[in-house]
């Protein structure tokens, strides 16, 4: 059975730090892409970042560019999401998703890691 | 970025209703459109994919259509389980952006 992990969320005060993990299980990790998605309180979905299956390349929404950097550890079958310099407007459940193809949807299979950014 | 514009925000149907939404995108994603039902605390559940596929185990009465720019999701006859909130979600680039979502409730 597929399934997805995440963890590592918390309090924290603005401008501190955080890593979010993910971890897969029931399939090939090394084989596919995997991203972020977050949904603020009350509020929508929100695509974050992806890294594809090697890790080489990743992408970011602009609000999070320079700020939060997505890697994997293939051997672990975990996703990790660094986010750094956070404010309020990051509070957010974040989710993982399984991408398992270019024209394939996203896959959300996790149960979510709220982080609050607070004083 | 492709914007998705998600419509109606919220409705309120009766049980056997048949219940329409509507996305549209900011610019061509042919059919690279999934939709999603999210219910209170859990992760988006997939309905649809590639504009009208109907992914495994989903309820026939769930079908989807459009291409191009404009989509819809239909449920042809509302069932007390399909409260929850629904988003479309394109995936022909990055970001992967989403609709504002559809609340529904069932009257």
């Amino acid at each position: 059975e597929v399934q997805l992990l995440e963890s590592g969320g918390g309090l924290v005060q603005p401008g501190g730090s955080l890593r979010l993990s993910c971890v897969a299980s029931g399939f090939t990790f090394s084989s596919y892409a995997m991203s972020w998605v977050r949904q603020a309180p009350g509020k929508g979905l929100e695509w974050v970042s992806i890294i594809s299956d090697s890790g080489t390349d990743t992408f970011y929404t602009d609000s999070v560019k320079g700020r939060f950097t997505v890697s994997r550890g293939n051997s672990k079958s975990t996703l990790y999401l660094q986010m750094n310099s956070l404010r309020a407007d990051d509070t957010a459940v974040y989710y993982c998703a399984i991408k398992w193809g270019q024209w394939l949807p996203y896959d959300y299979r996790g149960q979510g890691t709220l982080v609050t950014v607070s004083s | 970025d492709i914007q998705m514009t998600q419509s109606p925000s919220a409705l309120s149907a009766s049980v056997g209703d048949r219940v329409t939404i509507t996305c549209r995108a900011s610019q061509t994603i042919t059919s690279w459109l999934a939709w999603y039902q999210q219910k209170p605390g859990k992760a988006p559940q997939l309905l649809i994919y590639k504009a009208s596929i109907l992914e495994k185990g989903v309820p026939s009465r769930f079908s989807g259509s459009g291409s191009g720019t404009e989509f819809t999701l239909t449920i042809s006859s509302l069932q007390p389980d399909d409260f929850g909130t629904y988003y479309c979600q394109q995936y022909n680039n990055y970001p992967g952006t989403f609709g504002q979502g559809t609340k529904v409730e069932i009257k």
